[in-house]
């Protein structure tokens, strides 16, 4: 069965660089969610979209921005990277917002 | 062998046993549950769900238990196997647009 796609799987960025992270959603799902997991940590909600609608916000820095297009795709557009913004970044999706979500294999974002 | 309390990170248990991992939720409007399994450098995997209109869910080799009173879930693990180890996430809809909110990990290890 088709999963979630994140591109790309590693980046290694600068500070101050900006990046770009993109998640594909299973077909039909018409929902996105981006989640932050540092080092150790559990994953951090960041934000979610329904219909290429901004549906929830959560811990996003003002820095990140994100949108989800026509074809349901989302990218996450991180600018003035820091060193602390190192992390997995996961992307999920769910079916006309059912609960369930289904996560990607992440992005692991390193910030030298 | 059983995790207590919100903030062991960690259990260890022989293969065989049957293990409890525990998780204290925050918001009492939060109307469904998830337990996710998540393996080293993959994204969460759904394991099973709880509405918080039960009480217990039972799937195969793992039960998850809700008590609404105290605000506690638990998974308990049946014959646990080596390919059960990983780290275990509760994960609680506060009903806003279905955005997760993760609680922190445990790390399930299995010896042989």
């Amino acid at each position: 069965a088709a999963g979630v796609i994140q591109s790309p799987r590693h980046l290694i960025k600068e500070k101050r660089e900006t990046a770009t992270l993109k998640c594909y959603p299973i077909p039909r799902h018409d929902t996105v969610y981006w989640y932050q997991q540092g080092p150790g940590q559990d994953p951090q909600f960041l934000i979610s979209f329904y219909e290429k609608m901004q549906s929830d916000k959560g811990s996003i820095p003002d820095r990140f921005s994100a949108q989800q297009f026509s074809d349901y795709h989302s990218e996450l557009n991180m600018s003035s990277l820091e060193l602390g913004d190192s992390a997995l970044y996961f992307c999920a999706s769910s079916f006309r917002g059912e609960a369930q979500q289904y996560f990607g294999p992440g992005t692991r974002l390193t910030v030298l | 062998g059983e995790s207590v309390g919100l903030h062991l990170p960690t259990l260890s248990v022989q293969e065989g046993d049957n293990s409890i991992i525990n998780c204290a939720y925050s918001n009492s409007a939060s109307d469904y549950f998830i337990w996710y399994k998540q393996e080293s450098g993959k994204g969460p995997q759904f394991i099973i769900d709880i509405r918080s209109n039960m009480d217990k869910r039972q799937g195969q080799r793992v039960t998850v238990l809700l008590n609404k009173t105290v605000k506690h879930l638990s998974l308990q693990i049946a014959a646990t196997q080596p390919g059960d180890s990983a780290v275990y996430f509760c994960a609680e809809n506060r009903g806003r647009n279905n955005d997760m909110r993760f609680g922190a990990g445990t790390r399930l290890t299995v010896k042989p």
